[in-house]
């Protein structure tokens, strides 16, 4: 079954203390993209990936980092959590359609709720 | 100005109506537009995706694409109950992968 899973879904952790939201795809995507949605807000780009080893900052970049190892995986790092990033995060991936590659019609994970205390 | 912005909603129609869902985006170089479906707790679902002027019709669903007014829209015909869910307006620029979504409107379709 084609699907982008991430892990955990639930999080509940402290301020200051690492963690690691892992987000896989089998469907050979190149793009990724992590995706932060607050109350009010909506959904708001973190990082994006085009490919292995290249990624981007998106709108709200600060407190997060990235990397692309592999072009199935894309995990989201927080190095120092704070309260302000307690909110529901989304990983997406996508193919890129049109004749130039432009355009990318993105497969969204099942979202991982973090609470940071 | 918000980069992409949506009718705030509540949107509240009867069965069998249609839905009319409004976004406009500030971005010029804007190239794709897509609509997402979400549904309460869950994650977003690609619905429809418009990337040339005009008008885009699958089932009853018709996307609407106006680049020079800066405007997509998402109609919806024959209204269910099912269809009561946050619709969210994103839009591409370019190929350089960077997305932004408008902060939704809720439908809700009343039997």
């Amino acid at each position: 079954e084609a699907q982008v899973t991430q892990n955990p879904r639930y999080l509940i952790t402290v301020t200051g203390k690492k963690l690691t939201v892992t987000c896989s795809q089998n469907m050979n995507h190149e793009y990724m993209s992590w995706y932060r949605q607050d109350p009010g807000l909506g959904l708001r780009q973190i990082y994006y990936s085009m490919n292995v080893e290249v990624t981007d900052k998106g709108d709200v970049p600060e407190g997060y980092k990235v990397s692309r190892k592999e072009k199935r995986n894309f995990p989201l790092i927080l190095e120092s959590p704070s309260p302000n990033q307690t909110s529901l995060y989304f990983c997406a991936s996508s193919f890129r359609v049109g004749l130039d590659g432009r355009y990318h019609e993105q497969f969204f994970g099942p979202g991982t709720r973090l609470t940071v205390l | 100005q918000k980069e992409v912005e949506q009718n705030s909603g509540p949107l509240s129609v009867p069965e069998g109506a249609i839905a009319s869902l409004n976004c406009t985006y500030s971005d010029r170089v804007s190239q794709s537009f897509f609509w997402y479906r979400q549904y309460s707790g869950k994650s977003p679902e690609l619905i429809m995706s418009i990337y040339s002027n005009g008008d885009k019709e699958d089932g009853r669903f018709t996307a609407q694409l106006n680049k020079a007014s800066q405007y997509v829209s998402l109609l919806i015909r024959d209204s269910q109950p099912s269809d009561s869910a946050t619709y969210l307006c994103a839009v591409n620029s370019g190929g350089a992968g960077k997305s932004t979504f408008g902060d939704g409107t809720t439908l809700t379709v009343k039997p």
